[in-house]
């Protein structure tokens, strides 16, 4: 079966502040790997995913993400932190070719101006 | 375009009663989801439709819970005789071609359903 782990249940940072919220997962094979955002009072959306390839993905709004396979991790990172990137983020895993995704509990990230 | 849309957007039911759950998705897109997100924690999955084949129910949590997409596009869950414990938010999601290739899922806003 696969998990998702993330570390942090609640993130506080000053804007300009740099950004990094870990995600592990647990899957013994070929995965797809996400990050979603939700800001307040919007839908989930996709920040960024690695499917193939480079294992520095880039998302919307200045953030990666890098696979690393041998640790199993998937951690978001962004430079420079604004107060508009107050949200909660979720990080997700599905097999290659399966259907269901596992996502993490979340992290809700507060940017102070 | 218009996104997923789901209806209602909130759902207040007695113990005991059915309820269903409308999901629009996407025009066009092959694959939809369906999860539920209790309070504080990340979407579950529940099941997978491709086209009209649910090929993925496995995250159903008891056999209370059905869901169907018959014509392969909008998608209804039901759950019959909810319990408390059915409190959540279920989301849909659909996505433009076969799942498990890496392709983006488009969510909707939820329905948040309460029993009292």
């Amino acid at each position: 079966a696969q998990s998702v782990s993330q570390h942090n249940h609640h993130v506080i940072l000053s804007e300009a502040a740099s950004l990094e919220l870990g995600c592990n997962y647990s899957y013994g094979g070929t995965v797809n790997l996400f990050w979603y955002v939700q800001y307040p009072g919007q839908h989930l959306q996709l920040l960024l995913k690695y499917f193939s390839g480079d294992p520095l993905v880039k998302g919307i709004k200045g953030f990666e993400a890098e696979f690393i396979k041998s640790k199993f991790s998937f951690n978001l990172r962004k430079p420079s932190v604004q107060w508009s990137d107050t949200a909660e983020y979720f990080c997700a895993v599905n097999a290659t070719n399966a259907g269901k995704s596992t996502f993490g509990d979340g992290t809700t990230l507060t940017v102070k101006p | 375009g218009a996104g997923v849309s789901q209806s209602p957007r909130y759902k207040v039911a007695k113990r005991g009663q059915d309820v269903a759950l409308r999901c629009d998705p996407i025009s066009g897109h092959v694959s939809l989801f369906w999860y539920q997100q209790a309070l504080g924690q990340g979407p579950e999955f529940l099941t997978y439709f491709q086209n009209e084949a649910q090929l993925d129910k496995s995250g159903l949590p008891s056999d209370r819970f059905f869901a169907e997409r018959p014509e392969g596009s909008v998608s209804t869950l039901k759950i019959q005789r909810t319990q408390q414990e059915d409190s959540a938010v279920y989301l849909c999601a659909s996505s433009l071609g076969l799942a498990g290739l890496g392709d983006t899922q488009y969510f909707g806003p939820g329905t948040r359903l309460t029993v009292l």
